[in-house]
């Protein structure tokens, strides 16, 4: 199964919003990684919170991570239309012996209405 | 401009011509994968490289080959393409395989490539 999963599938907001998305992972990992994918593109790196950090900033982006729960959560605050995308998390595993590899969840998919 | 590029980027096909999709990255990264998206499934990798000549297997490589003669070329093959090989492709390139903490495998993503096997 996934090594994380995004939680909700979908979220529906109007701009101005916060929107909030979640991540749970199962096993112990290194970093975990937030990306975003607009409609059939590549997807687009975000932020990267290490195992030892419990809360990130990048401008309106804000991620926690709580590895006692196993889970992280992607905050976009003031948010905008152009946010519109799917939003994916991805987590390395120090169980895993393939270095490098990123298993990413399912994926949330944020509407931002005007 | 640092990126990966894909070709090509729509590709129609019929069932058992052999096709290859391209992948060059120009940042100079160990680390090279392939993934397939499909609704429902996600993200799944295909095959990866860790360095030239470095190449295994990832989660789903039934029906799919590749090699990394060069460190910036990370072709894909499908000798006999069927149907369920359908998909959204995208290639991946990181700096490094090494699972550090402090990053260093963030992936940098391709456009995609969209697969249609008749």
């Amino acid at each position: 199964s996934q090594q994380g999963e995004e939680d909700p599938q979908a979220l529906s907001i109007q701009e101005g919003e916060n929107a909030t998305m979640n991540c749970s992972y199962k096993t112990s990992i290194n970093n975990l990684q937030w990306y975003r994918q607009n409609s059939g593109r590549g997807l687009v790196h975000l932020i990267l919170i290490r195992s030892n950090e419990r809360e990130k900033h990048s401008g309106r982006l804000r991620v926690t991570l709580d590895t006692s729960k196993k889970s992280s959560s992607l905050l976009i605050t003031a948010s905008r239309a152009a946010d519109t995308a799917s939003y994916f998390c991805a987590t390395d595993s120090t169980t895993y012996n393939q270095g490098g590899k990123l298993i990413f969840g399912q994926g949330t998919e944020l509407s931002v209405k005007p | 401009e640092a990126q990966v590029t894909q070709n090509p980027r729509y590709l129609i096909t019929v069932t058992g011509k052999k096709l290859t999709v391209t992948c060059s990255q120009n940042m100079n990264h160990e680390y090279m994968s392939w993934y397939r998206q499909d609704p429902g499934l996600g993200l799944r990798q295909i095959y990866y490289s860790m360095n030239v000549e470095v190449t295994d297997k990832g989660d789903v490589p039934e029906g799919y080959k590749v090699s990394r003669k060069e460190k910036r070329n990370f072709p894909l093959i499908l000798e006999s393409p069927s149907p369920n090989q359908t998909s959204l492709y995208f290639c991946a390139s990181s700096l490094t395989y090494l699972p550090l903490a402090g990053g260093g495998n963030e992936q940098f993503f391709g456009p995609g490539t969209r697969l249609t096997v008749l």
